[in-house]
């Protein structure tokens, strides 16, 4: 029973333009998202997250929207480079229960064509 | 910023040897690790959860006899992939939570990965 869902394997989008990965969550419990980005054989890099108690956060050209009731995250990129074209993971977690590990989605990989 | 270091990078080793990976939390302490592993085009998938000076919590269907994990320091968790078999090939990351810090910006940190590849 995946916890974290990723529908979207991948994603080609022309530079300059939005990309828009999605993220869907099963378990209410979760309060605290977040986006990594992984290049191959590299460990994942943190991007951005946000708590359950709001519904947008934005880092430079980077916001992640949390809509709780849908259950639903999603990351926008704006404008879309090329250096952004990696793996994208979606993770969640319960902020207040001590010392949890992340629950990942599958992933999507971006491709950012110049 | 926070630097967690992972070794081997690589490793290739032959069907019945064990391999020891070392995650290192390089300038803060951990008293949590986690262990995760990758298979090619899946997700990053949790093993185990390491707790310096006690026992790592395993995730179900991950055998605790094979994936042996010691965190004997805050600053050290080895996983130790014993009898290694080809079906053990994969990607392992470990990742670290800063003690001192707190989810504000994310701090779970993660290492560089090791690739095991057995023949």
């Amino acid at each position: 029973d995946q916890q974290v869902k990723q529908n979207s394997p991948s994603l080609s989008v022309q530079e300059g333009r939005i990309s828009i990965l999605n993220c869907d969550y099963t378990n209410s419990m979760f309060d605290y998202f977040l986006w990594y980005k992984k290049y191959p054989a590299e460990g994942p890099t943190f991007l951005i997250s946000i708590s359950s108690i709001k519904d947008k956060n934005e880092d430079g050209r980077f916001t992640v929207f949390l809509n709780k009731s849908a259950k639903h995250l999603s990351l926008h990129i704006v404008p879309s480079q090329p250096g952004d074209s990696a793996v994208y993971f979606c993770a969640a977690t319960f902020r207040n229960s001590g010392n949890t590990p992340l629950v990942f989605g599958k992933g999507t990989r971006l491709s950012v064509i110049a | 910023g926070a630097v967690v270091s992972q070794h081997p990078s690589r490793v290739i080793c032959k069907s019945g040897t064990s391999v020891k990976i070392e995650c290192r939390s390089l300038d803060f302490q951990a008293t949590t690790m986690f262990w995760y592993r990758q298979f090619p085009k899946q997700s990053l998938m949790l093993m185990a959860t390491s707790n310096e000076g006690s026992k790592a919590t395993y995730e179900q269907g991950v055998e605790k006899d094979k994936f042996l994990i010691n965190h004997a320091s805050l600053t050290l968790s080895t996983l130790t992939v014993t009898s290694a078999h080809p079906e053990d090939s994969s990607f392992y990351i470990c990742s670290a939570r800063d003690d001192d810090g707190g989810w504000g910006t994310g701090e779970l940190f993660f290492g560089e990965g090791s690739r095991l590849t057995v023949l």
